[in-house]
This record gives C-alpha cells, structure tokens and sequence, in this order.
C-alpha cells in the first residue's frame, strides 16, 4: 500500500534550535496538509498545498513556522527557534484534490516533537 | 464556518457490544463527511466516507455510518465490537471543491473484556 513518509518520527531538542521536519506525500497526490496535534489543542491544520503551491497556512505561526514543497515529492515544515510550547506530534496527509471532489486524506505516522 | 461536534470525550464497552459513536456537524451546503481512526503512535486512517447517494455508508472494519441531513449528524455505528477497536475516532467535514477538512475533538473508545 502506498503510504505517507514522514522522518523524523521522533526529534528531542533544545529551545532555540532549528527543527525540520519532512514528508513523502504518495506518489500522485497533488495536495499536502500539515497538522499540529496536542492534548490542549486536538489536530490543528497548520497549512496546506495544492500542486505545491500554498493555499493556506493561516493556522501556522508566521514568526517561527515555515512550510515549503521544494518539489512533487517532498514537503517540509521548518520551526526555528523553536520553544517548548512546539513539543506536539506533527502529521502530515497528502490526497488528490480535483475541483469538485473531495477524495479522502490519507496521514504519516507523524513527528513526535519535543522542545526542552 | 463549517464545525464539528463529538460530544463523547470518552466511551467504554464490553466486548461484544454494540458501539455508536456521535458527530454533529455544522456546515451551510452538502458536506463531504468522514470517520478517521487512531491508533496510539499512529497516524490517521480513514475508515469511511460519504460525498453523496445512499446515505448509509460501509467501511472497514466493520464500521457503518449513516448521513442524516434533519438532525446534522454522521454516527458511526459498530454492532459488535472487538478488542482491538479500542483507538480514537474523529469525525470531519469538508467542503465540495477543496481538501480542507475541519476535525471534531475525538472520541477515545476503551473496550473492556
């Protein structure tokens, strides 16, 4: 079965630090999502990207949070500095977006991320 | 805005029993709707979904959901559950013509033997 790749799974780090998290999304899948999930907070959509092109990351910090799809099979989320407060399991999910269909996202297995 | 509700934080049944599990959702047109399964340390699976037509739907593992538009609900429905259903549901809604989707909060299911 195809499937979404993520790596890390987990990443422990320092507050400050720079943290890049990545994702495969399945091979002809034209849309990322990435989420932030929490306790507090449950699944937040961070941003998302059809044909690699942002459509909407209004969910994301602008100050510290950046995500980018450098090319079709390869979407990162970049926190830098990063602060404890980031510490959640990060996912993404691709799935094929057409104009008025609404196929179902298919998700990684995630990014445990703690900041110390 | 579209919204979902699950006011279940928490569920516990016998094995063997039968499950529901409720999602109300919020949304100004026909929504496209779906139940995600999760699995400690996992990421989310889809267990089934319902863009249009019958408005009962199947999906894996056994699961059904019915789509009823006069109550704004999407329960789904399990008539016997297994050990191993024990994970957290979540309910969606999204719009026609886009991928975003809203989550609801979840709803852990434990199952006691």
């Amino acid at each position: 079965d195809a499937r979404v790749t993520q790596t890390p799974r987990h990443k422990v780090t320092e507050m400050g630090q720079e943290v890049t998290m990545r994702c495969q999304p399945i091979l002809g899948h034209n849309t990322v999502f990435w989420y932030r999930q929490t306790m507090m907070q449950g699944l937040e959509l961070l941003a998302y990207f059809r044909n690699r092109a942002p459509l909407d990351d209004s969910g994301m910090p602008k100050d510290r949070f950046s995500a980018e799809m450098p090319d079709a099979t390869l979407a990162t989320l970049k926190i830098q500095p990063s602060e404890p407060r980031d510490s959640a399991v990060y996912f993404c999910a691709s799935g094929l977006g057409t104009g008025n269909s609404n196929q179902p996202q298919h998700f990684g297995d995630g990014t445990r991320l703690s900041i110390l | 805005a579209q919204s979902v509700t699950q006011p279940d934080i928490h569920i516990t049944v016998s094995e063997g029993a039968s499950l529901e599990l409720r999602c109300n959702y919020s949304y100004g047109a026909t929504p496209y709707l779906f139940w995600y399964v999760q699995s400690p340390g996992q990421g989310l699976q889809l267990l089934l979904k319902y863009f249009s037509g019958d408005t009962l739907v199947q999906g894996i593992k056994g699961f059904e959901a019915e789509f009823k538009r006069s109550q704004s609900s999407f329960n789904l429905r399990k008539p016997s559950v297994h050990w191993s259903d024990a994970a957290e549901y979540f309910c969606a809604v999204g719009a026609m013509g886009y991928q975003k989707v809203t989550f609801g909060t979840g709803t852990k299911l434990q199952v006691i033997p």
